[in-house]
């Protein structure tokens, strides 16, 4: 079975661009979450989607959004990078929201900002 | 705001040598602890989901455990494949995030 599954694995971006990340969940899976986690520290939440809408948004700025597709798949999106942008981008899909079921990670998006 | 401290950050150990993880949390109404592994560059692994104090979870050399304040990682007899970052999360009633905490990474020597 496959896992989550993201795209691209590495990418490197110029200050000020955009950057659109994706996500495919474990089949069956329809809630998707994103979390950063740069270097030495924990992931950090930035939103949930489950069913096509928004169900938990982090405290990241609003360059950064999100959206989930009729398939499930989502995709992050971050306008006018920064420096600070550099992390891993992770996405982790679970069966559901509303209970505590166990959210599966992908092996993320290395995504470096020069 | 929920928050979660790992201890100790970094710990190294012989093979054979058993060890505890320390996770500790505050939180507004525990629904789930859960512990992930993490090799580097790599996404986290999921190992353990523990929901009420006094619960213990065991996965071949792992065991956690859970108290109302804080749960462990036990390492028994570990051997070099273990090597790798624990990290530890909690999710919270009417709360979709985990908030996690920024690890223990352990290295196991022959």
């Amino acid at each position: 079975d496959a896992g989550v599954t993201q795209s691209p694995t590495h990418l490197i971006k110029t200050r000020g661009q955009h950057v659109t990340l994706r996500c495919s969940p474990i089949s069956g899976h329809k809630s998707v979450s994103w979390y950063q986690q740069v270097l030495g520290q924990g992931p950090q939440f930035i939103f949930q989607y489950y069913e096509k809408e928004e169900r938990g948004r982090g405290n990241f700025p609003d360059r950064f959004s999100a959206r989930q597709f009729p398939n499930y798949s989502s995709e992050l999106n971050v306008n006018a990078l920064l420096l600070g942008d550099s992390a891993l981008y992770l996405c982790a899909s679970s069966l559901a929201t509303g209970g505590s079921t166990e959210a599966f990670f992908g092996q993320g998006t290395r995504l470096t900002v020069v | 705001e929920d928050q979660v401290t790992q201890s100790p950050e970094a710990l190294r150990l012989q093979e054979g040598e058993s060890s505890s993880l320390n996770c500790s949390y505050t939180v507004s109404g525990l629904r789930g602890l859960f512990w992930y592994r993490q090799d580097p560059g790599k996404g986290p692994e999921f190992l353990f989901t523990l929901y009420s104090a006094g619960e213990e979870k065991e996965k071949e050399r792992l065991k956690a455990t859970l108290t109302k304040k804080e749960s462990f990682l036990h390492i028994t007899a570990p051997k070099p494949e273990d090597s790798a970052t624990y990290l530890c999360a909690v999710q919270a009633w009417g709360n979709n995030r985990l908030a996690f905490g920024k690890g223990n990474q352990v290295v196991v020597i022959p």
